[in-house]
């Protein structure tokens, strides 16, 4: 079945650095992606629509130039959060739509933890 | 938007019973999503429905789209199948979807 890949899985960084986590479509060509993210306890939440070759769609209250997205290609989106702060600290994880456009495949989430 | 409410929210059971958890949403969907949420965090999906009843070896998923109501059910439950379960639906906004807040189910052994 179609797989989705999300690298790290894990990241500490230090306050004001910018971590980039990525993710690929490995048997299918994906031109929808979304990032969510989930605080402790709490569920998944939609941060933005990544779609190959524009811009991402932001959900309200995500700061657009704190978590930019990238889908250059129909197999990759990256999400890079700039100057993280411990609170950007969560588990971040990235969907790709299927070729139905019905499906929906996850990565396996990033757990980033900013000190 | 799409609100997608579970139950129960916390889950123990015995080794062997059968668990049912539920899922109700207040848009009409095509297909809904089950996932399990490993304690590391990744998530593995279960099923993708939009209609009937989907079975994977001790798991099986049901839909009544009139109601806007799905079930998972895990037979002979194990230990190993201690887990958090998500339902998700489309509408969460630019097409994503919208997520339960999740059973915590622990089987004991």
């Amino acid at each position: 079945g179609a797989v989705v890949s999300q690298h790290p899985s894990r990241v500490i960084c230090k306050s004001g650095t910018s971590v980039k986590i990525e993710c690929r479509s490995l048997d299918f060509q994906a031109t929808t992606m979304f990032w969510y993210r989930q605080f402790p306890k709490k569920s998944l939440m939609l941060m933005a629509t990544s779609n190959e070759g524009s811009k991402a769609t932001y959900e309200q209250g995500v700061e657009k130039d704190k978590f930019l997205i990238n889908h250059a290609s129909l197999t990759l989106s990256t999400l890079t959060v700039t100057s993280a702060h411990p609170e950007d600290s969560s588990f971040y994880i990235c969907s790709a739509e299927g070729p139905s456009n019905t499906e929906a495949f996850f990565g396996q989430g990033t757990r980033l933890t900013v000190v | 938007k799409n609100e997608v409410e579970q139950s129960p929210q916390n889950l123990t059971a015995q080794e062997g019973e059968f668990i049912t958890i539920n899922c109700s949403y207040s848009v009409g969907i095509s297909a809904l999503h089950w996932l399990q949420q490993h304690p590391g965090g990744g998530i593995v999906s279960l099923f993708m429905l939009s209609s009937g009843k989907k079975k994977h070896g001790r798991l099986i998923a049901t839909i009544n789209i009139q109601e806007k109501h799905s079930s998972l059910h895990i037979t002979a439950s194990h230990p190993r199948d201690s887990a958090v379960y998500i339902c998700a639906a489309p509408g969460g906004g630019a097409d994503g979807l919208t997520f339960g807040k999740g059973t915590h189910l622990i089987i004991q052994p």
